[in-house]
């Protein structure tokens, strides 16, 4: 059974650093592209970035390079989205999801990390 | 970044009601746009890829159409459990960022 599943609520202070994990499972993890979603309280989906762990060949939305940094670690199976210095405005649900190819559409998504960053 | 413009933010329908939303993109994206469903407290799920190709076990009702720069979602009869907003998004190959529309909320009425 194929599955992400991602690390649990964060609750930070502003300036502080975080880093939330999306492991997947019941698949070649290589072989498939991990790309990360933000959502903000009542808000729509936003493309944040992608990386293909095979390779770590990893893309960012304009709006998010260089706030967040995407990595993996294919000996674990795991992606990771991080950042070095939280805002209030950083609060939101977070989700990654899986591609195949650009063909494909994200088939398998993680359950979300709710990142709650208040003084 | 190819923009996309999805139509319209919100609509009300009835049960077994033909619903239509539409998302237009920038640029050519050769069909690859894809929909999602989405109900608060859990994750996006697809329902469409390339288009038109219906993603496993998700209804036949559910049938996405176009090409070029004009895509469409419809659900040929509304369902209760279809309250949901649902989003399309581009990931036309090397274009990154892979961008989502605006988003439809889909109540029934």
């Amino acid at each position: 059974e194929v599955r992400l599943v991602q690390s649990g609520a964060e609750v930070k202070k502003p300036g502080e650093s975080l880093k939330i994990s999306c492991k997947g499972s019941g698949y070649t993890f290589n072989n498939y592209w991990i790309a990360w979603v933000r959502q903000l309280p009542g808000k729509g989906l936003e493309w944040m970035g992608i990386i293909y762990p095979g390779d770590s060949d990893t893309r960012y939305s304009p709006s998010f390079q260089d706030q967040v940094t995407i990595s993996a670690d294919k000996s674990i199976s795991t992606a990771y989205l991080q950042w070095r210095s939280l805002e209030a405005s950083d609060t939101a649900m977070f989700y990654c999801a899986r591609h195949y190819s650009s063909s494909s559409g994200g088939d398998y998504w993680g359950q979300g990390t709710l990142v709650t960053v208040s003084s | 970044d190819i923009q996309m413009t999805q139509s319209p933010v919100s609509l009300s329908a009835s049960v077994g009601d033909r619903v239509t939303i539409t998302c237009r993109t920038s640029q050519t994206i050769s069909s690859h746009l894809n929909w999602y469903q989405h109900k608060p407290g859990t994750a996006p799920k697809l329902l469409i890829y390339s288009a038109s190709t219906l993603q496993s076990g998700v209804p036949s009702r559910f049938i996405g159409s176009g090409s070029g720069t004009d895509y469409t979602l419809t659900i040929s009869s509304l369902q209760p459990e279809d309250i949901a907003t649902y989003y399309c998004q581009q990931t036309y190959s090397t274009s990154f960022p892979w961008t989502f529309g605006q988003g439809t909320k889909v109540e029934v009425k």
